[in-house]
């Protein structure tokens, strides 16, 4: 099926742990981003990548490691996971400066 | 730096009752503008995109105008049904970046 995909959608893991937050698009968009949505802060972006291979920093990406092989997949990894980082993480995809279309969403608990 | 702001932060209103949700933004420099629902615990939808050439756009009963001197969005929902509740998100593009900048939302409870 066509669309965004993230996986899993609910993880509980504890402090100081490695998680790696998964993202998939079948619509072969250059563009893919992550974002954490709190309450309070609403959405900010952590990391976006304009292409494979090609990433940047977003407005909070400390304690974040991001990566992409191929244009299909972007996985988010928490590098040693902090009760900070508890959150909902969404997954987006786009062509340059055009409509961006979100996952489902990873909500993430740090324990 | 960029900062998109919506009031009213939550509006209740009767069904059937026209009603207009609004975004401002402190920098005019955008590229497009994009509208979206977000219903309790699920992700984004988008709603309408409005490109920085185009004063505004039309989806069944929501109309979305766009102001780029005044700095504002509205999003205009025609009688209003109670499966619109859910919460309204206003995101710019900046010229600079590639990346959506969000408002806070509007959540928005409509009544039968």
């Amino acid at each position: 099926d066509a669309g965004i995909t993230q996986s899993p959608r609910y993880k509980i893991t504890e402090t100081g742990r490695q998680v790696t937050l998964m993202c998939h698009q079948t619509w072969s968009h250059s563009y893919m981003f992550w974002y954490r949505q709190d309450l309070g802060h609403g959405l900010r972006l952590i990391y976006y990548s304009a292409a494979a291979d090609i990433t940047d920093k977003g407005e909070v990406p400390d304690g974040y490691v991001v990566s992409r092989s191929k244009t299909e997949n972007f996985p988010l990894t928490l590098e040693s996971a902090t009760r900070s980082q508890t959150s909902v993480y969404f997954c987006a995809s786009s062509s340059w400066g055009d409509e961006q279309y979100f996952g489902p969403g990873t909500r993430l608990t740090v324990t | 730096k960029q900062e998109v702001t919506q009031i009213p932060a939550a509006l209740s209103v009767p069904e059937g009752e026209n009603l207009v949700l609004n975004c401002s933004f402190t920098d005019s420099a955008i590229y497009n503008l994009q509208w979206f629902r977000q219903d309790p615990g699920k992700g984004l939808t988008s709603l309408l995109l409005i490109q920085s050439s185009q004063r505004e756009q039309t989806s069944g009963r929501l109309n979305a105008s766009l102001d780029k001197s005044s700095g504002r969005s509205t999003l205009y929902i025609a009688a209003s049904q109670p499966g619109d509740s859910a919460t309204y998100l206003c995101a710019v593009y900046s010229q600079a970046g590639t990346a959506l900048i969000f408002g806070k939302g509007t959540t928005l409870s409509v009544s039968s």
